[in-house]
Order: C-alpha cells, then sequence, then structure tokens
C-alpha cells in the first residue's frame, strides 16, 4: 500500500538557518505530493504540491522537488523565520484509490 | 466564509457511549475525509467518501462508521467509545482540481 516516511523530530534551528525535512514515498502508481504546515491550535493548510515527476513545488521560502528516482520529496527552505516554528507533514494523493496518506509529521522549533 | 466546519469542538464521553462529528463543508467538493491525529502517529485515515451516498475505508477504520447522505455533510460516527479513540478528530474536503485538502479546526474527543 501507499505510505509516507518523514524524519523524526523536533528539529530546533536558529534564525536564518538553512532547513531540510526528508520526505520518502511508497506508491504503487503516480501520486501527487504535498507539504501541509499546522500551527497550535489550528487544522492543517497546504503549504506546496508537486504533481509530477521532477515538479518543484515552492511557496512562501519553502521548496521541494518530486524525485521519482528516489521516491523522496524532501523540504527545504534557505533561511527559517521565528514564524516558520510549525509541524510540517508530507503527505501523498493516489488518484487511483482516492486514499490521501499523511506521515507523521515533523515538529520545527526555530530560535531568535 | 466558513469553509469547513466541524462539531463540536470538544467532547468527553463514557467508555461505551456513543457520538456523532458532523462535518460540513460549503465548497461543493466531492471529497470527504476523516482522519485522526495522534502524538507520533501523524494523521490517520479512518473514513473517507468521493460522493454523496459513497464510503470507504482508510487505513484505520475500526470502531467507527461514517455516512455522506447530503454531499456537504460527512458524519463520524462511534457506536461504543473506548479509551483508545481518545485523540484530535480532523474532517477534510479537497478540491478535485488541485488536489489541495481543506481542514476543519478540529474536535477533541476525550473517553474516559
Amino acid at each position: 500500500g501507499n505510505s509516507v516516511t518523514q524524519m523524526e523530530g523536533p528539529v530546533t534551528l536558529s534564525e536564518e538557518a538553512f532547513l531540510t525535512i526528508n520526505c520518502t514515498y511508497t506508491a504503487t502508481g503516480y501520486p501527487s505530493l504535498f507539504w501541509y504546515v499546522q500551527y497550535p491550535g489550528e487544522g492543517l493548510q497546504l503549504l506546496l504540491k508537486a504533481t509530477k515527476a521532477d515538479d518543484k513545488g515552492s511557496n512562501k521560502g519553502f521548496e521541494a522537488t518530486y524525485r521519482k528516482e528516489t521516491t523522496s520529496f524532501h523540504l527545504e527552505k534557505g533561511s527559517v523565520q521565528v514564524s516558520d516554528s510549525a509541524v510540517y507533514f508530507c503527505a501523498l494523493y493516489d488518484s487511483g484509490t482516492y486514499k490521501y496518506i499523511f506521515g507523521t509529521g515533523t515538529r520545527l522549533k526555530v530560535l531568535a | 466564509n466558513a469553509g469547513v466546519t466541524q462539531t463540536p469542538k470538544f467532547r468527553v464521553l463514557k467508555t461505551g457511549q456513543s457520538m456523532t462529528l458532523l462535518c460540513a463543508q460549503d465548497m461543493n467538493h466531492e471529497y470527504m475525509y476523516w482522519y485522526r491525529q495522534d502524538p507520533g502517529m501523524g494523521l490517520r485515515l479512518i473514513h473517507y467518501s468521493v460522493g454523496e451516498g459513497t464510503t470507504a475505508k482508510g487505513e484505520v477504520p475500526d470502531g467507527y462508521n461514517v455516512s455522506r447522505l447530503k454531499k456537504q455533510n460527512f458524519l463520524l460516527g462511534l457506536e461504543s467509545a473506548a479509551p483508545s479513540q481518545t485523540s484530535v478528530y480532523f474532517c477534510a474536503s479537497m478540491a478535485q482540481f488541485t488536489g489541495e485538502l481543506f481542514f476543519g479546526e478540529g474536535s477533541r474527543l476525550t473517553v474516559l
């Protein structure tokens, strides 16, 4: 079946540091890939997406590239801010089964 | 500007009691999903629906039932609550064209 694996957290960084959160997936077909962010006490909201191999999703300084050869979709940001502190979820959508599967989430804490 | 609305937001149950969580969306989306969020487990898919009158099992469906009698509503039922069902429950609906999930604010359920 489909699955998503994320790096364990929490991740603690100083402001302006470089961020990488690893995400790999297992899927039988060609899923769409997403990163969602959850701020305290809220539901998840879409951060970025990629729908096919080699696509790069980007938003608010965050980027992720759909790598079919390594089945990965790692999230990166060149310079994090305190306001980026949140939980980040990698997810895939399988249009064959209509299932939308999430990873376990990675908590990011950015210190001033 | 409602989007996805979940009720109730908080509930405490005793073991063996039943209850229903209601999810309502006003975006005319076909696809709707119920997840539970537990520490260290991320979001796990309970049940989902791809249209009015249809439902399907997700990753952790045992102990839950769902109904989608109207397109805008997706109900999650617990017939006989157990402490293992203590969790935060999220409902989401999907914009099919973009693949983006829109989440409710969550419902925190405690089973004593």
